[in-house]
């Protein structure tokens, strides 16, 4: 069983400050991805990583997959109101030996729950 | 609208009764799952569906829960008998392939807010 761990588990912070989320694993992912999501809506995607060592960037938002595959990070530079909600990271994963057992099937971690106060 | 969509927003239940829980993803769009999310809390997968290939069930917590998809589209999850412990958040999701064989977004819908007393 492939498991994801976000750290930390929820983050209070005020405007203006910067902030980084983890997710770590002890598995590899052919790509992860980092959701946010408000309350009463479906998480929606703000990036996907696909390469070791990747970073990408989405105005004040920076996400970097790790060299190996196995963890990534969310940086919020400069946080506004706007940024509260509960961030996801899900890793991808494909069937071993080009099986399409499991292709296509995301295990998302159990979340950050941000609040950035005015 | 071209989202997912799923109905109804919102179920309340007695304890015991079944329900029925819909799904309609985006046209198109090969791949279809299920997750159950507690408040504040991560995505607990349920259930897939890839195309026409057997669907993943590895995620049912019980053999209450099932879930069919029709025609390659619509998707019906039910609980049967349900328990108070089935309270939460149901998510639907679609995707579809990406070049080069990897799956990439899922398109949530809005969910389904169960509540059983």
């Amino acid at each position: 069983t492939q498991l994801l761990e976000q750290s930390p588990q929820f983050l209070s912070i005020q405007e203006g400050e910067n902030l980084t989320v983890y997710c770590n694993s002890s598995s590899v992912f052919s790509s992860l991805q980092w959701y946010r999501q408000e309350p009463g809506e479906g998480p929606v995607l703000l990036v996907t990583v696909v390469t070791g060592g990747e970073v990408k960037k989405l105005k004040r938002l920076t996400f970097q997959f790790g060299d190996a595959r196995k963890d990534s990070s969310l940086h919020i530079t400069a946080a506004q109101p706007g940024d509260t909600g509960l961030y996801l990271c899900a890793g991808a994963s494909i069937g071993r030996h080009g099986s399409s057992t499991n292709a296509g099937k995301s295990t998302f971690g159990d979340g950050t729950t941000l609040t950035v106060k005015p | 609208g071209a989202g997912v969509s799923q109905s109804p927003s919102n179920k309340v239940t007695e304890k015991g009764k079944d329900v029925e829980l819909r799904c309609d993803p985006i046209s198109g769009h090969t791949a279809l799952y299920w997750y159950r999310q507690s408040l504040g809390q991560g995505l607990e997968f349920l259930i897939y569906f890839q195309g026409n290939s057997a669907p993943d069930k590895s995620g049912l917590p019980s053999d209450r829960f099932s879930a069919e998809r029709t025609g390659g589209s619509v998707s019906t999850l039910t609980i049967q008998r349900t328990q108070q412990e089935d309270s939460a958040v149901y998510l639907c999701a679609s995707s579809f392939r990406q070049t080069g064989g990897f799956w990439y977004e899922q398109f949530f819908g809005p969910g389904t807010r169960l509540t059983v007393l």
